[in-house]
């Protein structure tokens, strides 16, 4: 089936560097989307993408949806502790279907 | 506040016992989903829901059943646990057009001894 791969596995950074990760697909997506999962929570949903070359921003976060529609971006700026969870992307070819997720980036932020 | 709750945070089985897994949400979703958590996998989509009674399979579907007899709750069932399925589950719910918008509950973490 599709998998998804996600960069870095974990990261340790300074409270106030900027954070970039990012997501590949060996299938072509239509739509990507960014969950962040809180220690001993669900996943929340950051955002969404639905088009090639979009990005989109949600405060201090911004995704890309990549123009070759296999990958996709996200950056945080100026990381705060809150910031400290799992970042997973999560993709779909076709409307209708499910999304695969990917394994996740582990942030942590040191103070 | 919308919101999905699941029945258990943590639970400790025994090998071979039936394990229930219960998720209620109050948003009136259609859809709703079972994945489990793994380190280094993500999430995996166990089975989904569309509507009342029915159901289809996810990717991983092997030895887990569910129910849904209502529109607001749906069953995860185990029916003789293994410890391979020692994981965290997590049940998610969404609109029927806006599958993008799932909403997770907070996870049940579930050891098989």
């Amino acid at each position: 089936g599709q998998q998804l791969n996600q960069s870095p596995q974990s990261m340790f950074i300074q409270e106030g560097e900027d954070v970039s990760m990012n997501c590949t697909s060996s299938s072509i997506f239509n739509t990507w989307l960014w969950y962040k999962q809180d220690p001993g929570e669900g996943p929340v949903l950051l955002i969404a993408l639905y088009k090639a070359g979009e990005l989109t921003s949600n405060g201090r976060l911004t995704a890309q949806f990549g123009i070759t529609r296999k990958d996709s971006f996200l950056n945080i700026s100026a990381s705060i502790p809150s910031d400290v969870g799992i970042y997973f992307c999560a993709g779909r070819s076709n409307y209708g279907q499910n999304f695969v997720f990917g394994p996740g980036t582990r942030l942590s932020v040191l103070p | 506040d919308v919101k999905v709750t699941q029945s258990s945070r943590y639970l400790v089985k025994r090998t071979g016992e039936k394990v229930f897994l219960e998720c209620v949400q109050d948003m009136d979703h259609e859809n709703m989903f079972w994945y489990r958590q793994d380190p280094g996998l993500g999430l995996r989509l166990i089975y989904f829901s569309y509507d009342v009674k029915m159901k289809e399979k996810g990717d991983i579907p092997e030895g887990y059943s569910v129910s849904r007899e209502k529109k607001e709750r749906f069953s995860l069932i185990l029916e003789s646990a293994s410890t391979n399925q020692t994981s965290m589950y997590l049940c998610a719910s969404s609109p029927l057009d806006h599958q993008e918008t799932q909403y997770f509950g907070p996870g049940t973490r579930l050891l098989v001894l």
